[in-house]
């Protein structure tokens, strides 16, 4: 069984683009969780679907985010006009019934 | 969700046991206790979780007190590999409607193990 996969592992941009992360779940997993890490911070939760549907969203998804999970599968989490606070890791987790998440490796966000 | 406190580092021994001490005072009836660890610039783990009774694993042993209010982590044999920091979080478990699905970290214990 593959993990969760994050890509891409590192992005740098600059302040004002968009950029856009995707996430693959472990197969068969119906929950996919979205959550942010700045430095020395524990993860922050952002959001989480259950197959196709955006179940919660943390007021921390600002409405310059945008996460979709369009067929149940993969997920894209997305940020338009990036601001340097937008830096950081952008961790993805899946879990199945039995509720146990999974985290991938993270994407780490640099905005210049 | 319940709060956790924990101690905010905390040095071991390579070769000997690992005891990670959590508080979860406020825990409800519903409310499991989840530890993972994250080592530098990873993605936390999954270490293991627990409801009322002990629980063992290949990565660690969970044991909680008697009236929930608080857990201890232990790593049998720890290694330098070992070095993370460790979360402690509470949640409710699988079907409970009012919980939300999402994890609370806090801050973690810096652990740090020494040859």
């Amino acid at each position: 069984d593959t993990g969760v996969s994050q890509n891409p592992r590192h992005k740098i941009t600059k302040r004002g683009q968009n950029v856009t992360f995707r996430c693959d779940p472990i197969s068969e997993h119906n929950r996919l969780y979205w959550y942010r890490q700045t430095l020395g911070q524990g993860p922050e939760f952002l959001t989480y679907f259950q197959n196709e549907a955006q179940l919660e969203k943390s007021r921390l998804l600002s409405d310059r985010f945008s996460a979709e999970r369009p067929k149940g599968s993969f997920s894209t989490l997305e940020i338009q006009r990036t601001e340097q606070g937008d830096s950081a890791m952008y961790l993805c987790a899946s879990s199945s019934t039995t509720d146990t998440q999974y985290f991938g490796p993270g994407t780490r966000l640099t905005v210049l | 969700d319940a709060k956790t406190t924990q101690p905010t580092s905390m040095d071991c021994a390579e070769g000997r046991a690992a005891n990670l001490p959590c508080n979860h005072s406020t825990i409800s009836g519903n409310e499991y206790v989840y530890w993972y660890r994250q080592i530098h610039s990873q993605g936390p783990q999954y270490i293991i979780h627990g409801l009322k009774n002990n629980e063992t694993n290949e990565m660690a042993s969970l044991i909680i007190t008697e009236d929930r209010k608080s857990s201890t982590l232990i790593l049998p044999h720890a290694t330098l590999r070992d070095t993370a920091v460790y979360y402690c979080i509470v949640r409710a478990g699988v079907g409970i409607k009012a919980a939300g699905n999402k994890l609370t970290f806090g801050g973690g214990t810096r652990v740090l193990v020494k040859p």
